[in-house]
């Protein structure tokens, strides 16, 4: 069966600070992946996905970058985190092919800017 | 632009009652849509996804049907238990990767 993790599980950063979250998945072989951001009060936004290794489409311009340096590998990262920034970090899987196949999450990154 | 609507924000409601989740979208053109369930800081558990040419899917006491001409879905839950206390969202796809995502609707089971 498939797993997908996240880590860390909490991170307080100051503002101005580097950010790196790994996202990994087991189980499955060229899975499409996502990184999505829940704020306090608004929905998930879909932030990035990926459908191969090296190939990333940002869906929200931001200061926010992400990588897939292997192929169960996506990486979310910043050079300057702003206050904004804060929030809820889920990394998402689904198998290659349609853009509509089913998506399943990870446990999710609780980021606090201060 | 696709706007996904959940209503109520919050349900409270005792254990044991029939209860019904509605979400609704503003794009009748969706692939699928999919029934998420979300416990306190933690990630989306997968419930239920109903293809657009379907009407309804089952597991277990959940029941999910989708009316698609008129971009309406709803999540029946029988015989509702305290475990079923969580935040449940609905999501549609129309096609690309993203996933457009109500806010949720957040259920108390009162024992």
């Amino acid at each position: 069966s498939q797993t997908i993790h996240q880590w860390p599980a909490t991170l307080v950063q100051p503002v101005g600070s580097p950010l790196s979250l790994e996202c990994t998945v087991e189980g499955t072989s060229n899975p499409n992946l996502y990184w999505y951001r829940q704020a306090a009060g608004r929905g998930l936004q879909l932030l990035f996905y990926s459908v191969g290794i090296g190939q990333i489409s940002s869906e929200v311009p931001q200061n926010l970058s992400a990588s897939r340096p292997q192929d169960r590998q996506f990486i979310l990262s910043s050079k300057k985190l702003l206050l904004s920034d804060s929030g809820f970090y889920l990394c998402a899987w689904s198998a290659h092919g349609a853009a509509y196949n089913e998506q399943f999450f990870g446990p999710g990154t609780r980021l606090t800017v201060l | 632009k696709q706007e996904v609507t959940q209503i109520p924000a919050a349900l409270s409601v005792p254990e044991g009652e029939n209860l019904v989740l509605n979400c609704s979208f503003t794009d009748s053109a969706i692939y699928n849509l999919q029934w998420f369930r979300q416990d306190p800081g933690k990630g989306l558990t997968s419930l239920l996804l109903i293809q657009s040419s379907q009407r309804e899917q089952t597991s277990g006491r959940l029941n999910a049907s989708l009316d698609k001409s008129s971009g309406r879905s709803t999540l029946y839950i029988a015989a509702s238990q305290p475990g079923d206390s969580a935040t449940y969202l609905c999501a549609v796809s129309a096609g690309s990767y993203q996933l457009t995502f109500g806010k949720g609707t957040k259920l108390s089971v009162i024992p």
